[in-house]
Parts: C-alpha cells; structure tokens; sequence
C-alpha cells in the first residue's frame, strides 16, 4: 500500500536547523509531488511548500522562503525539508504528504515528525 | 493569498445525527477542493477531493458538495469515529491554504 514514513522526533535549539526525511513506499516516487504541512501543538494545518519528485522543482509558501530547503533523492525514494534559523514558534509537527500531479489534493499523510525548538 | 473560512469552529452533534460543515473561500477555487478528517493524534486523512469525489475507502455517509466560494460536507448519520476535527483545502492556485477547522464533538 501507498505509504510515507518519516524521521523520527527531534528536538533543537533556537537558530539550529532541522531535517525531516520523508521515505515513500508502494507506488511510483516520480508520478506525484511531495508536500510539506506543519501543525503548531493545537493549532490548524500550515502549508509549507512542494518538491516535484521528478525534476526537483521546488516551490514555497512566502513566510519560509530564505529558510525552506526541500530536496529528493530518487534512488531511494525519499524527500527531504531543512528549515534553518529556527525560532520557538516553529516548534511543530511537520507532515509529508503526496500530490498528484494533476490535482492538488493530499493522500496519504506521513505519521508526522515532532519538532521542538527549545534552548 | 485565498482565505478559507470554516464554520461553526465546533458543532456538538448526537450520534446518529447529522451533521453539516460550511466552508467558505474568500476567492473562486471552482471546485478544486479538498475535505481531511483528523482525530486526536492523528495524521489528516483525506476524505474528499474535488469538491464532492469521495477518496477510496470513505464511508458513504460522508459528502461534499459546493463549487466556486461556497462549500458542504455532509456526514448523514454521526457514527462515534467520526468524531474528529475537519479541514478544507483550496488547491486552485498557490499558497495552497487550510481553513481553520470544524472540530464536531459529542452532544
């Protein structure tokens, strides 16, 4: 079955950054996008940005750019997003979560990653 | 950016009963469209794409509806897993955003 399986927690200090790897199963890596959502402890869903699978084209929400790197590796299925300068309000935790490439709609959602930025 | 606007923030229902969530955006996204349900501790799970498509594996007593600015989802008779917090998602064009929640809890 279609699964997105992530790294685990992590926790880091205030200006670190942080790398989330997001490791894709059971359909083909290059035929979808991979987004990134975040979810502040009892907030609403965030959208991050997406990485084309294929050509490694990225694009961003506006209040990450300058601090969102989002890459792949297509040899082993996996993408990757680095969020640098952290701060204590992105403590978060951060989803994967596949796109078709002609609709926009997210399925499935990795398990997430729980990431706390504490000094 | 375009605003999605949900309503009520909570909507306490019986089991058994129906209920209806509202969302709304603030610009026309046709019906590109998307429903996630998320129970506690839990990732999202889509439920609908395209305004009204039901993803594989939904239970039928779960609808969406709507085009342009205005939208539905419909769960017809509240079973208790059902009990979650929902989402609606625009995808008609960048930033993709979220509205910010229906949580439907127990009456």
């Amino acid at each position: 079955q279609v699964q997105l399986v992530q790294s685990g927690a992590d926790v880091e200090k205030p200006g670190a950054s942080v790398r989330v790897s997001c490791k894709a199963s059971g359909y083909t890596f290059t035929d979808h996008y991979i987004h990134w959502v975040r979810q502040a402890p009892g907030q609403g869903l965030e959208w991050m940005g997406r990485i084309n699978s294929d050509s490694g084209v990225t694009n961003s929400a506006q209040q990450f750019q300058g601090r969102i790197s989002m890459t792949r590796d297509t040899s082993i299925s996996t993408a990757y997003m680095e969020l640098s300068g952290l701060k204590f309000d992105d403590t978060a935790i951060y989803y994967c979560t596949r796109a078709p490439i002609r609709g926009g709609w997210f399925d499935p959602w990795g398990q997430g990653t729980l990431v706390t930025v504490s000094s | 950016d375009i605003m999605m606007t949900q309503s009520p923030a909570t909507l306490s229902v019986s089991p058994g009963e129906r209920a209806t969530l509202s969302c709304r955006a603030s610009q026309n996204v046709w019906s590109n469209l998307a429903w996630y349900q998320q129970r506690p501790g839990q990732a999202p799970r889509l439920l609908i794409s395209d305004a009204s498509t039901r993803a594989t594996g939904v239970p039928a007593r779960f609808s969406g509806s709507g085009s342009g600015t205005d939208f539905t989802l419909t769960i017809s008779s509240l079973q208790s897993e059902d009990f979650a917090i929902y989402y609606c998602q625009h995808y008609n064009g960048w930033p993709r955003t979220f509205g910010q929640g229906t949580k439907v809890e127990i009456k």
